[in-house]
This record gives C-alpha cells, sequence and structure tokens, in this order.
C-alpha cells in the first residue's frame, strides 16, 4: 500500500565515497521534493522536480545532484558525502496546483564512516 | 524566511487540551500542518487557505487569522496517539515549495 517508498531505509556510506538514494511513487503525482532532516530540526528542503523541470534551493550544496528519469522515479546523488551530510533524507510527492498536501516516503536514514 | 512556532516543547497528560502557533512575517498563501512520530515520516493533517478559515475533523482543528500570517492549531482531549513533533508549512503564492516551522514537539503522558 506505500505510495512514496524509498530506498534503502538505512544506508552506511565512507567519508567521500558517492551514494545514491531513491524514490518511486505509484500516486502519479508530477511534483516530487527532497528534504533533509536532521535531529530534531524541520525538514529542509534541497530541491524539487515540476514535472521535468528541476528546481535547485539557493542553498543546497553541489555535492547533491538530482535525476528524476521518469514520473515515478527520482534519485538523490550524494557526490563527496562529508559527516555534516549524515541525516534523514525524505522524498515527497505532490499534485501540482490545486493546494494539494505533499506525500512523504518513510525516508533513508544516511550515515558516514 | 521560516515560519515560527510555539511553544517549542509541551507535555500533556491525556484529556488535556493544547494550541501550537505558527507566525510569519508576511502573508501567506497557504499553511499546512503536518505531525511526525520518531523515526517516520510527516503526516499531512490540514491545510487552511483563507483568511479567517477554521477547519477540523475528530479533534484537531486549525485556524487561519484574517491577515494570513499567524495559523494556530488545536488539539482536544488530547490522546496518547497525538504525541509527536507537529510542524507547519507555508506556501508563497504561486509556488509549490512548503517551508516547515521550528517544530513543536508534544508529549502526551497516561
Amino acid at each position: 500500500d506505500a505510495m512514496v517508498i524509498q530506498n534503502p531505509r538505512y544506508q552506511v556510506t565512507q567519508f567521500g565515497k558517492p551514494v545514491t538514494l531513491s524514490c518511486s511513487q505509484t500516486l502519479n503525482h508530477n511534483v516530487m521534493y527532497w528534504y533533509q532532516q536532521k535531529s530534531s530540526q524541520a525538514p529542509k528542503l534541497l530541491f524539487h522536480y515540476y514535472d521535468k523541470d528541476f528546481n535547485n534551493e539557493a542553498d543546497t550544496p553541489d555535492n547533491f545532484q538530482s535525476r528524476r528519469p521518469n514520473t515515478s522515479f527520482c534519485f538523490l546523488d550524494i557526490r563527496s558525502p562529508g559527516l555534516g551530510d549524515a541525516a534523514m533524507y525524505l522524498c515527497a510527492t505532490r499534485i501540482g496546483k490545486g493546494n494539494q498536501p505533499q506525500h512523504f516516503g518513510d525516508g533513508t536514514r544516511l550515515s558516514i564512516l | 524566511q521560516q515560519p515560527v512556532q510555539s511553544p517549542q516543547a509541551v507535555i500533556l497528560r491525556e484529556g488535556e487540551d493544547a494550541v501550537i502557533n505558527c507566525s510569519s512575517s508576511k502573508a501567506l498563501y497557504s499553511v499546512h500542518w503536518y505531525r511526525q512520530k520518531h523515526g517516520e515520516a510527516p503526516i499531512f493533517l490540514m491545510i487552511l487557505l483563507k483568511g479567517g478559515e477554521q477547519k477540523g475533523h475528530d479533534k484537531i482543528s486549525a485556524s487561519f487569522n484574517e491577515k494570513k500570517q499567524q495559523s494556530s492549531l488545536y488539539l482536544t482531549a488530547s490522546q496518547l496517539s497525538y504525541s509527536g513533533t507537529y510542524f507547519c508549512g507555508t506556501e508563497d503564492f504561486g509556488n509549490e515549495k512548503l517551508t516547515f516551522g521550528t517544530g513543536t514537539r508534544l508529549t502526551i503522558i497516561p
């Protein structure tokens, strides 16, 4: 029944070793978001896609990139993870226009060794 | 600019009421409310769009003031399941992005 699915739930990588997090959705929503959430903080938007249009937040580090090969899938690539990138990464989807809520996946908790 | 929530944290006994406030320095297009339990995804509660609007379901309701700069979430006769961190999310007109508030951690004890 899960509609926004993130894999893996837990990811451990080494300092500087590239890592990719994935998100898929069965809702056919045209907007997809990636958030970073650190302990006891609010989710912070990294970027979002409106259809194929990519929107990067001004303060998202260059180390973070994203791909959306089709409506259903979206990937977050961290090219050279640093210790400060350890966090929960949340994917969310939404129907664009019409004042709709965002639907979140369960997140991927990333640890850096 | 991140909306400010108050209080930062509150502890209630089961059955007590709570009010959580979300304030912005500018008028908003809409405000969303979410609840997040530890280690889980945020769960959508409700959206408010119009100044002066009030809406709710079961024992959770919310309001949006006339100037659309403040929203309050009301939890009545709180249940243990209401525990979690509550976030407001604010949206500017024509923008598909939410900016989440500072969060309010609610703990309900038996």
